[in-house]
């Protein structure tokens, strides 16, 4: 069966910290992993990750793969109250039915101003 | 560019009443579709997806069905609703892209509470 385990589940930091969210996953054919926030409503699309060691960027957010070691992190810097969200990873299940997506519980962020 | 849409956003129901939920996605053919359901404190877990009209693959044995009568409308049913149904449903589209690299993108959801 395909895991996603997330940590932590929760997270609270102050504005201008910069923090680190993780990923790890199970799965028997591994073909890509997905980062998405979630604020009150729907979940954001953020990275498709498919290759190990290589950096996605986008402004303040990064996320990079390892393969081997079977995890990912999202990094946030200098972090602001707008980033406060629940940050989900998923990977496509590997299992016959390619589209589905198995999702971790999320780590919920929180900025203090 | 493509959206979707979900109504309605909130909607409280007495136990037993039947459920109608729409999601309709504009900007995009031939779609893949999903229902996604997340409840307090859990995850987010796959009710039923769809690869085309009439097509409709379910995840979860309930008292929910799912039909797509129209190419780009995914519709969530329920006869008679039970407390256990109440979360915040969510629909998603994608492409349908092949080699586990399609990117779902989420509705505004609908926050369901059945008392």
């Amino acid at each position: 069966e395909d895991k996603v385990v997330q940590s932590p589940l929760s997270l609270v930091v102050h504005e201008g910290d910069t923090v680190t969210l993780n990923c790890s996953y199970e799965v028997t054919n591994f073909r890509s992993l997905l980062w998405y926030k979630q604020e009150k409503k729907a979940p954001t699309f953020l990275f498709m990750l498919t290759s190990s060691g290589i950096e996605k960027k986008s402004g303040r957010l990064s996320s990079i793969l390892d393969k081997k070691e079977l995890f990912s992190i999202l990094n946030i810097t200098a972090t602001q109250t707008g980033d406060s969200a629940v940050y989900l990873c998923a990977v496509p299940y590997s299992g016959a039915g390619s589209y589905q997506l198995t999702f971790g519980k999320g780590t919920k962020l929180s900025v203090i101003p | 560019s493509q959206t979707i849409h979900q109504w309605p956003a909130t909607l409280v129901q007495p136990v037993g009443s039947p459920l109608s939920l729409e999601c309709t996605v504009e900007g995009t053919s031939n779609p893949n579709l999903y229902w996604y359901r997340q409840a307090a404190g859990r995850g987010l877990q796959l009710l039923f997806y769809s690869v085309g009209i009439g097509q409709i693959s379910s995840e979860v044995p309930q008292n929910l069905s799912a039909s797509r009568p129209q190419d780009r409308q995914f519709i969530l049913s329920s006869k008679k609703l039970l407390l256990s149904d109440s979360g915040f449903y969510l629909c998603a589209w994608s492409r349908g892209l092949a080699g586990g690299t399609d990117t779902q993108y989420f509705g505004p959801g609908t926050r369901l509470t059945v008392l």
